[in-house]
């Protein structure tokens, strides 16, 4: 199977500092990758779409100049929640579409739990 | 009307009994899906994909797609206590940028 990693897995910050988050596929080639956000006990969701090489896509209500996205390779791509604040304490979670052998299928990392103090 | 539905459940079934998890979805030209799995407190991990109607077997789980009702299942055989988990039904809306839209989740609890 696809593996995907995050790192980190978790990190606590103080409220008006900024976080990067790293999402690699391992094993694949990923030229789109998405990244979504999951609060507790609700549906995972979707913050942004990530193409290697070219700028983000991001939905609605979410901003751009907070939450950057950089997709530089085709395996790497970060996301960097800037000047923190307790609100955005959250599970982020990353997944990296993978096209092999006719499939065209997405295949989610771990996740990073942020928690701003 | 939501674009993609599940039962929420919760659905509990007893340790070695099928499992039967069902969802629509409203965009007739909708042509992938997926099934993942969500244990609690961890990110999903896909179970199966599916693009054409008919079944799809893998181990324990069958995924069954029906185009013309619109309508895509997932059935855990011999279902085990370790399949306790929410179950998100997913599907890549036409004319979308290949993002996934899930459904609200189904929780199931295998009881021993």
């Amino acid at each position: 199977g696809a593996v995907v990693s995050q790192h980190p897995s978790r990190v606590i910050c103080k409220s008006g500092t900024s976080v990067k988050i790293e999402c690699r596929s391992l094993d694949f080639q990923a030229t789109t990758m998405f990244w979504y956000r999951q609060f507790p006990k609700q549906s995972l969701m979707l913050m942004a779409t990530s193409n290697e090489g070219s700028k983000a896509t991001y939905e609605q209500g979410v901003e751009k100049d907070k939450f950057l996205i950089n997709h530089a390779s085709l395996t790497l791509s970060t996301l960097t929640v800037t000047s923190a604040h307790p609100e955005d304490s959250s599970f982020y979670i990353c997944s990296a579409r993978r096209l092999a052998g006719g499939l065209d299928e997405q295949y989610f990392g771990p996740g990073t739990r942020l928690t701003v103090t | 009307q939501k674009e993609v539905e599940q039962n929420s459940g919760p659905l509990s079934v007893p340790e070695g009994a099928i499992a039967s998890l069902n969802c629509t979805y409203s965009d007739r030209g909708s042509q992938s899906f997926f099934w993942y799995r969500q244990y609690s407190g961890k990110s999903p991990e896909l179970i199966m994909s599916i693009y054409s109607n008919g079944d799809k077997e893998d181990g324990r789980f069958t995924a069954q797609l029906n185009k013309a009702s619109q309508y895509v299942s997932l059935l855990i055989r011999d279902s085990q206590p370790s399949d306790s988990a929410t179950y998100l039904c997913a599907v890549i809306l036409s004319g979308s940028a290949r993002q996934l839209t899930f459904g609200s989740g189904t929780q199931l609890t295998v009881l021993p």
